[in-house]
C-alpha cells in the first residue's frame, strides 16, 4: 500500500531551535498539504502545493515558517525560530487534483513539542 | 470559519449501537468527504459523495447528503470497539479551493 511518510515521527526542542520536518508524498501526487493540530484549533491548513508550486500558505506564520518543494518526493516544512506555541501535530496529506479534491492520503504525523 | 462542522462534537455508545453524526457546511461543493483518525494517527479517507449523489453505501458505512440543506450525516451501523475514533467531514467547494475540515466528532464505542 502506497503511503505518505513523514519524519521524525516526535520532536522535542527548545525555544529559539530550528525544526524541520519532512514528507514523502504518494508517487504520482500532485497535490501536498501541510496542515496543523491542536486541540483547541483542530485541523488547520498551513500551506498546500500544487505541481510542487506553493498555492496557498496564507496560514502559515510567514516570520516564521516556511514550506518547500525541492523536489516531487519530497517538501519540508520549517520553523525557525521555534516557540512553545509550535507545539502541535504536523500532518502531511498528498492528493491528485483533476478538476475536484480527490481524497487526501496522510501520514501520521510529527508531533512537536517546544519548551 | 470552518466550512463544515459536524454535530455533536463527542458521541458515546455501545457496542452494537448505531452511531449518527452530521456535517453542516456554508458553500456550493462538488463532493463531500468523510474522514477517520485514530488516536496519535494521520486521517483515513472512509467516503465520497459527490454533489449529484444523495446516498451512498460502503461496508457499516451509509452516507447521506442533502445539498439543498447543506448538510451531510455519516451512519455507522452495528458499531464496534475498533470503530472508537474521531470523525471528520471534509468539504469540496465549487470555488475551486482546497478541501476545507470540520471540527471533528469524537465517537466512543464501548465494550
Amino acid at each position: 500500500d502506497a503511503r505518505v511518510t513523514q519524519t521524525p515521527r516526535h520532536k522535542v526542542t527548545e525555544m529559539g531551535q530550528e525544526v524541520t520536518m519532512r514528507c514523502q508524498p504518494i508517487l504520482g501526487h500532485n497535490t501536498v498539504f501541510w496542515y496543523r493540530q491542536t486541540m483547541m484549533q483542530g485541523l488547520e491548513l498551513l500551506a498546500y502545493f500544487r505541481n510542487r508550486a506553493p498555492l496557498d500558505d496564507s496560514g502559515m506564520p510567514k516570520d516564521r515558517f516556511s514550506a518547500e518543494m525541492p523536489d516531487a518526493t519530497l517538501a519540508t516544512l520549517k520553523i525557525q525560530p521555534s516557540e512553545p506555541r509550535d507545539s502541535a501535530v504536523y500532518f502531511c496529506a498528498s492528493g491528485l487534483r483533476m478538476g475536484v479534491n480527490s481524497p487526501l492520503h496522510f501520514g501520521n504525523g510529527t508531533r512537536l513539542t517546544v519548551t | 470559519s470552518q466550512q463544515g462542522e459536524e454535530d455533536p462534537q463527542a458521541l458515546s455508545i455501545q457496542e452494537g449501537e448505531n452511531a449518527t453524526m452530521n456535517c453542516s457546511y456554508k458553500t456550493s461543493i462538488n463532493n463531500l468527504q468523510w474522514y477517520r483518525q485514530n488516536s496519535g494517527r494521520g486521517l483515513v479517507h472512509l467516503i465520497l459523495i459527490r454533489s449529484n449523489e444523495r446516498e451512498k453505501h460502503s461496508g457499516r458505512l451509509r452516507v447521506t447528503l442533502d445539498t439543498s440543506k447543506k448538510s451531510s450525516s455519516l451512519l455507522i451501523t452495528a458499531s464496534r470497539a475498533a470503530d472508537t475514533a474521531s470523525y471528520f467531514c471534509a468539504t469540496d467547494p465549487v470555488s475551486g479551493s482546497r478541501l476545507t475540515f470540520g471540527e471533528g466528532t469524537q465517537l466512543t464505542v464501548n465494550p
